[in-house]
């Protein structure tokens, strides 16, 4: 059983453009969860999904962050515009579908930086 | 707010020393508790958790864990460590109010055992 799936791991961007994450979670898993991590911080949660839905997206920055979990492919986080403080890793979790608060299994993380 | 906070930022110990890693919380009601490890290079992994019953909880490669309510503190510990032990050590927090499954982290606890 595969596990959860980030890709690309790297990801260099000049200030301005645009950047794409994306996750795949685990065979069976419905939720997923997008966290940040900045240098020396701890993960801090960003947003959470189900298929089609966005169920909490009080951790995302209000502008320029966007996040999707559509019914046929990965979950994708968007960051238009990006700019030198977004540079961090992200990672995504999953979890089965059924009581919040269960595990959840993480991906191995895009470290994104921005030029 | 809900919070987490890890004492030690960063340890350093011999081989075959003994590890306690402190973690306290903030909320009041009830709490599922995680500890997370994430080795050089490679993606966090579950050590343990605690979601209710025996506050003792043994998790994978010796770890346990011990959930005193009173204290609101979830420490880590290990009798004694190898160097393979060598990581970033995370605590995390679900708290029973949510419905969302969100975690809230600790800021992390850099851990360095010398051979």
């Amino acid at each position: 059983n595969a596990g959860v799936m980030q890709n690309p791991r790297h990801l260099v961007r000049r200030r301005g453009q645009e950047a794409r994450l994306r996750c795949s979670p685990m065979k069976g898993h419905s939720h997923v969860y997008w966290y940040r991590q900045l240098p020396e911080e701890g993960l801090k949660f960003m947003v959470y999904l189900q298929k089609e839905n966005i169920i909490d997206e009080s951790g995302m920055p209000k502008e320029r962050f966007s996040a999707e979990f559509p019914k046929e492919g990965p979950s994708i986080l968007r960051i238009q515009q990006v700019v030198r403080g977004d540079s961090a890793a992200y990672f995504c979790a999953s979890s089965p579908p059924g009581l919040a608060g269960a595990e959840q299994f993480f991906g191995p993380g895009t470290r994104l930086t921005v030029l | 707010a809900q919070s987490v906070s890890q004492h030690n930022h960063h340890v350093i110990l011999s081989e075959a020393a003994s590890l306690e890693l402190g973690c306290n919380y903030s909320y009041g009601g009830t709490v599922n508790l995680f500890w997370y490890v994430q080795y050089p290079g490679q993606h966090l992994q579950l050590l343990l958790k605690y979601f209710s019953g025996d506050p003792l909880v043994k998790g994978i490669k010796g770890f346990e864990a011990e959930f005193i309510k009173s204290k609101f503190s979830f420490n880590l510990r290990k009798p004694s460590v190898q160097w393979s032990d060598t990581a970033e050590y995370f605590c995390a927090l679900f708290f029973g109010s949510s419905n969302t499954g969100k975690l809230i982290f600790g800021q992390g606890t850099t851990l360095q055992v010398k051979p």
